[in-house]
């Protein structure tokens, strides 16, 4: 499978620890993105990352997330100090930025729930 | 502010009948429209998309129309199946500064398609 890959699919934590996610995205493509969605509503955008350039944070990644893309190719979300209205599925998207708007392809997403 | 609206959390149709999705967009600088479906536990897959310069995007079933002027956009499946079954999300992008192709979505539209 090619596809957009994420891990882990499920994660139940206790609130105030800490969590990471990785998202491996379609090879060769240079732009990956993360959303989150809560329960009723659509994707949400957190960030986006243009090879290995992180070159726009959403408002709602607040200090306590970071993420990374080293070398372009895979990421990491990492949640620090977890609060409970951080759960969510967090969803990963890649696309190969040729055009002016090329259409995203999604990972089926982590599901985070904090206790 | 919620920029793109489906107000129809919900919709029945039956096999082989025409199944509409709406979609109101009210920010101008939109310019990409897209159509994201999702089966539950799974991450949106891309259905269909279309620029603002087109007002129709035809693709087997699927057809989308655009009307600018009323800020909406709409779904048409022909025939439905009843393996349509599932949410669909309008999505839009614009270069509106920040991360070019940035997706904002909508609230979605869960579809039930009858045998």
């Amino acid at each position: 499978d090619t596809g957009v890959s994420q891990n882990p699919r499920h994660k139940i934590t206790k609130r105030g620890q800490n969590v990471t996610f990785r998202c491996d995205p379609i090879s060769e493509h240079n732009r990956l993105y993360w959303y989150r969605q809560t329960l009723g509503q659509g994707p949400e955008f957190l960030t986006y990352f243009q090879n290995e350039a992180q070159l726009e944070k959403s408002r709602l990644l607040s200090d306590r997330f970071s993420a990374e893309r080293p070398k372009g190719s895979f990421s990491t979300l990492e949640i620090q100090r977890t609060e409970q209205g951080d759960s969510a599925m967090y969803l990963c998207a890649s696309s190969l930025g040729v055009g002016p708007y090329n259409e995203q392809f999604f990972g089926p997403g982590t599901r985070l729930t904090v206790l | 502010d919620q920029q793109v609206k489906q107000n129809s959390p919900s919709l029945s149709v039956q096999e082989g009948r025409i199944s509409i999705l709406n979609c109101d967009y009210t920010n101008s600088m939109f310019d990409y429209f897209l159509w994201y479906k999702k089966y539950p536990a799974e991450g949106p897959t891309f259905l269909i998309s279309i620029s603002s310069i087109k007002d129709k995007n035809e693709d087997g079933r699927f057809t989308v129309f655009l009307n600018k002027s009323a800020k909406h956009l709409s779904l048409h499946i022909v025939p439905s199946q009843p393996g349509d079954s599932a949410v669909y999300f309008c999505a839009a992008t614009g270069n509106y500064g920040g991360a070019t192709n940035k997706l904002i979505f909508g609230t979605g539209t869960l579809l039930a398609v009858q045998p």
